[in-house]
């Protein structure tokens, strides 16, 4: 099986601060996925990797930059933190384009006071 | 732009009964579509993948099915359990590149 994990499940941030959010999986997949769920919205993409050192902008990449130096690893940066980025944040992964099905980590509930 | 919703938000019956999700999109021209599970403090599990060339797909107790002329796919949970009780959320694919397109999702609830 398939297996994402991400650093934290739970983070209290102040307004500011510089955050990292680490996504780690197991399966030697091309591409990773940030995105972003708020309530009533459903899930937005913030940026994704088709491989190390290259990434994509999603829909809504203001405020945050993503970093990819090794195949497993995917962190998202919020550079300074603001309270309007207090959300869950959901890590993905994706075997190549012609498939279809991505796999999710446990997610990151991230409040920012 | 291609726009998804699912109504209702919440959705609460009595265990044992047969229930149906919606999921509608705005722009028939669609790649697939799949059904998702989220768990509580898990991450979303997909359940049902339909390519846009089928017109429904089943596993065990669920079936979905799929009309792109009417911008509708539904999915359909027969004899609910308590352990089906989470949110299930709905993505559109469009082209075949990597993007989604979610719902917000309909958080069951299936009382025993």
């Amino acid at each position: 099986d398939v297996k994402v994990t991400q650093s934290s499940r739970y983070l209290v941030k102040r307004t500011g601060e510089k955050v990292f959010l680490e996504c780690v999986q197991d399966m030697d997949h091309e591409n990773m996925f940030w995105y972003r769920q708020d309530p009533g919205l459903g899930l937005r993409l913030i940026y994704f990797s088709y491989d190390v050192k290259m990434k994509e902008k999603g829909d809504i990449p203001e405020g945050y930059s993503v970093s990819r130096e090794k195949k497993e690893r995917f962190s998202l940066i919020l550079e300074s933190a603001s309270t309007n980025q207090t959300s869950m944040y959901l890590c993905a992964t994706l075997t190549g384009i012609s498939t279809d099905t991505q796999y999710f980590g446990p997610g990151t509930r991230l409040t920012v006071l | 732009k291609q726009e998804v919703t699912q109504i209702p938000a919440a959705l609460s019956v009595p265990e044992g009964e047969n229930l149906v999700l919606n999921c509608s999109f705005t722009d028939s021209a669609i790649y697939n579509l799949q059904w998702f599970r989220q768990d509580p403090g898990k991450g979303l599990t997909s359940l049902l993948l339909i390519q846009s060339s089928q017109r429904e797909q089943t596993s065990g107790r669920l079936n979905a099915s799929l009309d792109k002329s009417s911008g509708r796919s539904t999915l359909y949970i027969a004899a609910s359990q308590p352990g089906d009780s989470a949110t299930y959320l709905c993505a559109v694919k469009t082209d075949s590149n990597y993007q989604l397109i979610w719902g917000a999702g309909t958080k069951l609830i299936i009382k025993p």
